[in-house]
């Protein structure tokens, strides 16, 4: 088994700003996801990285930038928060493989206000 | 662009009933599909996932698939109020570069005693 951390919990920020959410996972997968889920909403895929120096565009990237720092980390970078934004935002992994069950970690809250 | 579309928005059943959920996708290209699990607050876990044609059961979870139609069925019979969730549907297109999933809006789903 395995577990997947996200930093922070909630985050809040001002109009504008660069705000920055970060995902760590222990169960040495190779794939690891962001993805935007709106309030009890569908989930929408913003970056995902297939291995460690790989990075891949989503549905969702316009505005948001991805990084890759190790295989066990995986960050995202709002780049201009907009105002009256708020959603939360699940980080997950999974093995190699396109049939490769996902596992998510536990989210990020964000406000803009 | 590909769509999983999901049906009903909402549905409410009685302990002990039989609670069905619909999941369509309109891309012919998918060929596995997935449902997760969503309890308020928390985040997804994968319940059951299929590709051939038919049906597949885990204990009070059945899950269909007719490929003609890339229509998927979930059916929980005698829900708990445990089972009141957000039911994800999720698909993955044989030709993903990479491993992308494609997810429905989803059905909420209340258990009343």
């Amino acid at each position: 088994g395995g577990i997947i951390t996200q930093t922070p919990k909630f985050l809040i920020g001002q109009e504008g700003q660069k705000l920055t959410l970060k995902c760590q996972q222990n169960f040495n997968h190779d794939t690891m996801y962001w993805y935007r889920q709106d309030s009890g909403k569908g989930l929408r895929l913003i970056y995902y990285s297939i291995t460690e120096n790989d990075l891949q565009k989503g549905d969702l990237s316009e505005g948001y930038d991805a990084s890759r720092e190790k295989k066990s980390s995986f960050s995202l970078t709002v780049t201009s928060a907009q105002k009256n934004e708020m959603a939360v935002f699940l980080c997950a992994s999974s093995t190699l493989g396109v049939y490769a069950e996902q596992f998510f970690g536990p989210g990020t809250r964000l406000t803009v206000l | 662009q590909q769509k999983v579309q999901q049906s009903p928005e909402s549905l409410i059943v009685p302990e002990g009933g039989m609670a069905s959920l619909n999941c369509t996708s309109s891309d012919r290209n998918v060929d596995y599909f997935w449902w997760y699990r969503q309890h308020s607050g928390k985040s997804p876990k994968m319940l059951m996932s299929i590709f051939s044609n038919g049906e597949k059961e885990e204990g009070r979870f059945t899950v269909h698939l007719n490929k003609a139609s890339l229509h998927t069925s979930l059916h929980i019979r005698d829900s708990q109020p445990s089972d009141s969730a957000l039911y994800l549907c999720a698909a993955t297109p044989a030709t993903s570069s990479g491993q992308k999933l494609v997810f429905g809006q989803g059905t909420i789903l209340k258990v009343y005693l």
